[in-house]
C-alpha cells in the first residue's frame, strides 16, 4: 500500500522538545518532496515545513522558523520534524504529506500525530 | 502576509448546488494555482481540485473549480449534493514569501 505513517507525538511542557517521524512505504520516497502540515484542535490547516527529495531545499513557515528543523533519511524512507522551544500554540495534529511532483499539491497524507503543549 | 479568506460555513439540501468562495488578500489570485481539499471529520484532507479547475482521477465531475480575477477569488462548486459531501473544504495556494497558504476552511452541511 502507498502510505505515510506519522509517529512521535505526545504531551510536552512549554519550552520542551519533540521529534516527529513519518515512515513512507509503497512509493519511491527519495523522488518526492515532503511536507509537514498541522491542524490545531477545531481549527484549519497550516503548512509548517517543506523539504526537497534530496534535502537540498527546505522551507519553514514564519511561525516555526528557528525552532523547528525538517530532515529526511531516504535510506530509511523516513521524514522527521525536530521541534524545540515548543509553545501552547504549537498544539496540533501534525500531518506528513507528499507533494505531487507534477502539480505541486499535497497528494498523500498520513493520519497525523497529536502534539500537545501544556504545563 | 498573503491570506485566503473563506466563508466559515455553507449549507444546502441534497441534490442542490453549492459554491464555496476563496478570496485572496493581495496580488492576483490568478498568479498561482489554487487547490481545494476535502476533509471529513476525523480524517486527513484529500485533494478534490488542483490547478484551479482540474479534478484528480476518482473525484466525481460534480466537483468543479474556477477563478474570477475581477473579484480576486477562486470558487469550488459542488453540484448534485450528496450527504457524503458533508465535510470541511480548504482552498490552498502558493505565495513566494509565505510558501503554501491555506484558507481558513468552510464547513459544508448537507441538510
Amino acid at each position: 500500500d502507498v502510505q505515510v505513517v506519522e509517529s512521535g507525538g505526545g504531551l510536552v511542557h512549554p519550552g520542551g522538545s519533540l521529534r516527529l517521524s513519518c515512515e513512507a512505504s509503497g512509493f519511491t520516497f527519495s523522488t518526492y518532496s515532503m511536507n509537514w502540515v498541522r491542524q490545531a484542535p477545531g481549527k484549519g490547516l497550516e503548512w509548517v515545513s517543506y523539504i526537497s527529495g534530496g534535502s537540498a531545499t527546505v522551507y519553514y513557515a514564519a511561525s516555526v522558523k528557528g525552532r523547528f528543523t525538517i530532515s529526511r533519511d531516504n535510506a530509511k524512507n523516513s521524514l522527521y520534524l525536530q521541534m524545540h522551544s515548543l509553545r501552547a500554540e504549537d498544539t496540533a495534529v501534525y500531518y506528513c504529506a507528499s507533494l505531487n511532483s507534477a502539480y505541486w499539491y499535497f497528494d498523500l497524507w498520513g493520519r497525523g500525530t497529536l502534539v500537545s503543549v501544556s504545563s | 502576509n498573503f491570506i485566503l479568506t473563506q466563508p466559515h460555513s455553507v449549507s444546502a439540501s441534497p441534490g442542490k448546488t453549492v459554491t464555496i468562495s476563496c478570496t485572496g488578500s493581495s496580488g492576483s489570485i490568478a498568479s498561482n494555482y489554487v487547490q481545494w481539499y476535502q476533509q471529513r471529520p476525523g480524517s486527513a484532507p484529500t485533494i478534490v481540485i488542483y490547478e484551479d479547475n482540474q479534478r484528480p482521477s476518482g473525484v466525481p465531475d460534480r466537483f468543479s473549480g474556477s477563478i474570477d480575477s475581477s473579484s480576486n477569488s477562486a470558487s469550488l462548486t459542488i453540484s448534485g449534493l450528496k450527504t457524503e459531501d458533508e465535510a470541511a473544504y480548504y482552498c490552498q495556494s502558493y505565495d513566494s514569501s509565505n510558501y503554501w497558504v491555506f484558507g481558513g476552511g468552510t464547513k459544508l452541511t448537507v441538510l
